[in-house]
């Protein structure tokens, strides 16, 4: 059984700080790993992907890998209210699927 | 270009009704996916089609069934609603299954009485 796991939260951070959110996975052949971003009442918005170890850095953003501790993160500098929302981490283990973790709730406070 | 597109956006169905959640993309991708969202559990794949012609179950899958109609269309039926299908819907596409990014549509909140 594959597992992405990811605290609910919610993470607080006051208005341009940087947001933290991370994610574990159980699968060790997994070969990408997404970001994606759900507003209350929308539905999930890709905003970063990674394959290969280290940082990918886009705008604002940047994604962390370590296969070898099955580890991802995701980075927000400077966040703003507008980066309040769930962050769901996705993983592909080579086969057609993705897995989800269920989500950190992100609230950044003016 | 409008991405995934689901109809309809909410629907309100009584026990034993059947229904169809449609779901198109643009995109020319050649996989499809149907999640079903519930608080506190997270996306959960009920049925994709990593190619048109080809569908396969996912997590959930009891109690739905899926068409891969064209390349463009897949739909989801459930042919006997119960309360427990009570969710939110999301269809989301992808250029191929495995490694790609998936798109997700607006959703449909499906209430079962």
């Amino acid at each position: 059984q594959k597992e992405v796991e990811q605290n609910s939260g919610p993470l607080s951070v006051p208005e341009g700080a940087i947001a933290s959110l991370n994610c574990t996975y159980s699968d060790r052949v997994s070969q990408s790993f997404f970001w994606y971003r759900q507003y209350s009442g929308k539905s999930p918005e890709l905003i970063m992907s990674i394959y290969s170890n280290g940082d990918k850095e886009d705008g604002r953003f940047t994604a962390q890998l370590n296969k070898a501790s099955q580890y991802v993160s995701l980075l927000i500098r400077d966040s703003q209210p507008s980066d309040s929302a769930t962050y769901l981490c996705a993983v592909n283990s080579g086969y057609s699927t993705l897995t989800f973790g269920k989500g950190t709730m992100l609230l950044v406070s003016p | 270009n409008a991405g995934v597109t689901q109809t309809p956006k909410f629907q309100v169905l009584k026990t034993g009704q059947s229904m169809t959640l449609q779901c198109a993309q643009d995109m020319n991708h050649n996989s499809m996916y149907w999640y079903r969202q519930d608080p506190g559990m997270g996306l959960r794949l009920i049925y994709y089609s990593a190619s048109e012609g080809t569908t396969d179950k996912g997590e959930v899958p009891n109690g739905y069934n899926v068409s891969r109609l064209n390349k463009r269309e897949f739909s989801l039926r459930l042919e006997s609603a119960a309360p427990s299908q009570t969710s939110v819907y999301f269809c989301a596409s992808s250029e191929t299954s495995g490694l790609n990014e998936q798109f997700f549509g607006p959703g449909t909140r499906l209430t079962v009485l």
